[in-house]
């Protein structure tokens, strides 16, 4: 069984630049996440999807980020303008409800913003 | 608000030693726990998940706990290998929030 597949595994931008990222979760997973990962730190959640439905976006910096999961199968993040500041690692996780909600996580894609 | 601590922040240990790792919890109204392995460089692999209602759960040479009412949980590697070497990271559920630990940097010399 393939596990959650994210693209691309690396991007470099420069600022005010747009960047989109994606996640294609484990197959029959219907509650899919986005976190940010800082150098040391934990992933922090940006959003969580149930199906199509964005369940918790509240911290989203919504203002320059954005997510869309249409189908409520794949899901696109997007950033625009890329600040310095975003520099981080972007992490994908699936889940499916009764079985503890075990999270399994993509490889993650590590943006640099110059 | 959740806060989720995980002690100590680095750990290098020979190998063969047995080995716990700490992470605790400020809400102890959690649904599940979930211990996870992170790579350099890499996503997070799922180790150990311990639902609210069960005590442990063990892997392997791993075994976690979970005390609910003290907040904590442990990770228990035994019989360590240079193979182990990579952050852990804890983290628990409660509703729609999931909140993470910063990790322990664990490092087995050989």
């Amino acid at each position: 069984e393939a596990g959650v597949v994210q693209s691309p595994r690396y991007k470099i931008i420069e600022k005010k630049q747009p960047v989109a990222f994606w996640c294609n979760p484990i197959s029959g997973h219907n509650t899919l996440y986005w976190y940010l990962q800082n150098l040391g730190q934990g992933p922090e959640l940006l959003i969580r999807y149930e199906n199509e439905e964005a369940v918790d976006d509240s911290q989203l910096p919504k203002d320059r980020f954005s997510a869309e999961r249409l189908k409520g199968v794949d899901s696109t993040l997007k950033i625009q303008p890329a600040e310095l500041g975003d520099s981080a690692v972007y992490l994908c996780a699936s889940s499916f409800p009764g079985i503890g909600n075990e999270q399994f996580f993509g490889p993650g894609t590590r943006l640099t913003v110059l | 608000k959740q806060e989720v601590t995980q002690i100590p922040a680095a750990l290098s240990v020979p190998e063969g030693e047995n080995l716990v790792l700490n992470c605790s919890f400020t809400d102890s109204a959690i649904y599940n726990l979930q211990w996870f392995r992170q790579d350099p460089g890499k996503g997070l692999t799922s180790l150990l998940l311990i639902q609210s209602s069960q005590r442990e759960q063990t892997s392997g040479r791993l075994n976690a706990s979970l005390d609910k009412s003290s907040g904590r949980s442990t990770l228990y590697i035994a019989a360590s290998q240079p193979g182990d070497s990579a952050t852990y990271l804890c983290a628990v559920q409660r509703d729609d929030k999931i909140i993470f630990g910063k990790g322990t940097r664990l490092h087995i010399l050989p």
